[in-house]
């Protein structure tokens, strides 16, 4: 159980273009998704958390109009890049926290998602 | 300070060793203590989660948290390539969301 997917696995665009990502809780429902992006060798970083049917928190230094989160389900999120430069080149991933009563927080991840703009 | 500190190695060791991981945090509050392994190009998967202090033990790992010392320890008994990645702790305060991680200790198990 707890399995969470992404997609698409791996994207190359324009620079300028937009990129959608999804996530998706498989077999549960997630109140609470997280968006992080990972640099090489490095820790996660979180962008933003998400919650169903309201706006998105962003962590700060985190352009919100640059990184638009919608979470419109309780097994869906998604993260659009929108006119995507070089430098937003990254590993995004995604994770989900279970809804359950009295749980522990804690975060399912997704498989990321490896973003390159040309 | 980095509120949850973790020696990012490289760490090589033989097969069949047992490896010892660690973290180490400043603020008592944290109440929820998790490991992850990342694999490389891949999503973190959730190893052990433990509440409060205490030993844990799920097959060949075990998960111990020392709270009065602020630190926090992953064992892996009988080390098989296989455990080769990224192993990430991370830690929540009570009635908060986000996680904090600690920044991930590269393990390499030799054959």
């Amino acid at each position: 159980g707890a399995v969470v997917s992404q997609h698409p696995s791996w994207v190359i665009c324009k620079s300028g273009t937009s990129v959608k990502i999804e996530c998706r809780s498989l077999d549960f429902q997630a109140t609470t998704m997280f968006w992080y992006r990972q640099f090489p060798k490095q820790s996660l970083m979180l962008m933003a958390t998400s919650n169903e049917g309201s706006k998105a928190t962003y962590e700060q230094g985190v352009e919100k109009d640059k990184f638009l989160i919608n979470h419109a389900s309780l097994t869906l999120s998604t993260l659009t890049v929108t006119s995507a430069h070089p430098e937003d080149s990254s590993f995004y991933i995604c994770s989900a926290r279970v809804s359950l009563a009295g749980d522990s927080g804690t975060q399912y991840f997704g498989p990321g998602t490896r973003l390159l703009v040309l | 300070q980095k509120e949850v500190e973790q020696d990012p190695g490289p760490l090589s060791v033989p097969e069949g060793a047992i490896v010892s991981l660690n973290c180490t945090y400043s603020n008592s509050a944290f109440q929820y203590f998790m490991w992850y392994r990342q694999y490389s190009r891949k999503g973190p998967e959730l190893l052990m989660y433990t509440y409060s202090s205490g030993n844990k033990e799920d097959g060949r790992f075990t998960a111990q948290v020392d709270k009065s010392s602020k630190y926090i320890s992953l064992f892996i008994r009988d080390s098989q390539p296989s455990d080769s990645a990224t192993y990430l702790c991370a830690m929540r305060y009570q009635g908060a969301q986000k996680l904090v991680f600690g920044q991930g200790t590269r393990l390499t198990i030799n054959p």
